[in-house]
């Protein structure tokens, strides 16, 4: 049964703190996603990883980067966090490579609060 | 890059009506698409997906079809009950690591 974990389910900053959000997998996924959530807008795909230390910018990266130094962890950054990624963040793994689609496991989220 | 658009944003029916929601996407070239059942405070799980050589897939009271020269897609669910009430995304895919989703429907089945 795939697992994907988030650090945290709630989390509150500050405007201009550096926010730290991770997500680990344990099925030996290849690929990692980080979406966004907001009302009326559905999931947007911030970034991704198809192997570790790869990334790709998805539809929404502008104040956000990544870091996937291991296989099973994918982290999103907000470098200096502003009210407007005040969001639901959802990060989810498919174990495929090119080709193949798989479905994706989602984590349970993370509700970010930037006051 | 892939843009779906689904509707309606809100369905109210009830118990024992049938649901239907529509997506449609703009890129010809995607091949792959998911449908995803998102329970209030819950994560989004599969529910049914649909390949581009599928004209129609069907599980228990749930069923989706797809129009390629339309680009429109669409679940159909029957005989609706209280536990279906959820939001329900649609998304598109021509590659693993390419999925656009929808903005997602708030279904809420009245008993």
């Amino acid at each position: 049964d795939v697992k994907v974990t988030q650090s945290s389910r709630y989390l509150v900053k500050r405007t201009g703190e550096k926010v730290f959000l991770e997500c680990v997998q344990d099925m030996d996924h290849e690929n990692m996603f980080w979406y966004r959530q907001d009302p009326g807008l559905g999931l947007r795909l911030i970034y991704f990883s198809y192997d570790v230390k790869m990334k790709e910018k998805g539809d929404i990266p502008e104040g956000y980067s990544v870091s996937r130094e291991k296989k099973e962890r994918f982290s999103l950054i907000l470098e200096s966090a502003s009210t407007n990624q005040t969001s639901m963040y959802l990060c989810a793994s498919t174990p495929g490579t090119g080709g193949v689609y798989y479905e994706q496991y989602f984590g349970p989220g993370t509700r970010l609060t930037v006051t | 890059g892939e843009n779906v658009e689904q509707h309606p944003s809100t369905l109210s029916v009830q118990e024992g009506d049938s649901a239907v929601i529509k997506c449609t996407y703009s890129d010809s070239a995607s091949n792959y698409f998911p449908w995803y059942k998102q329970e209030l405070g819950k994560r989004p799980q599969l529910i049914i997906d649909i390949r581009s050589n599928v004209g129609e897939k069907k599980d228990q009271r749930i069923a989706v079809t797809l129009n390629k020269t339309a680009k429109h897609f669409s679940l159909h669910i029957t005989e609706t009950q209280p536990e279906d009430s959820a939001v329900y995304f649609c998304a598109a895919s021509k590659e693993d690591n390419d999925m656009r989703f929808g903005a997602g429907t708030r279904l809420t089945v009245k008993p």
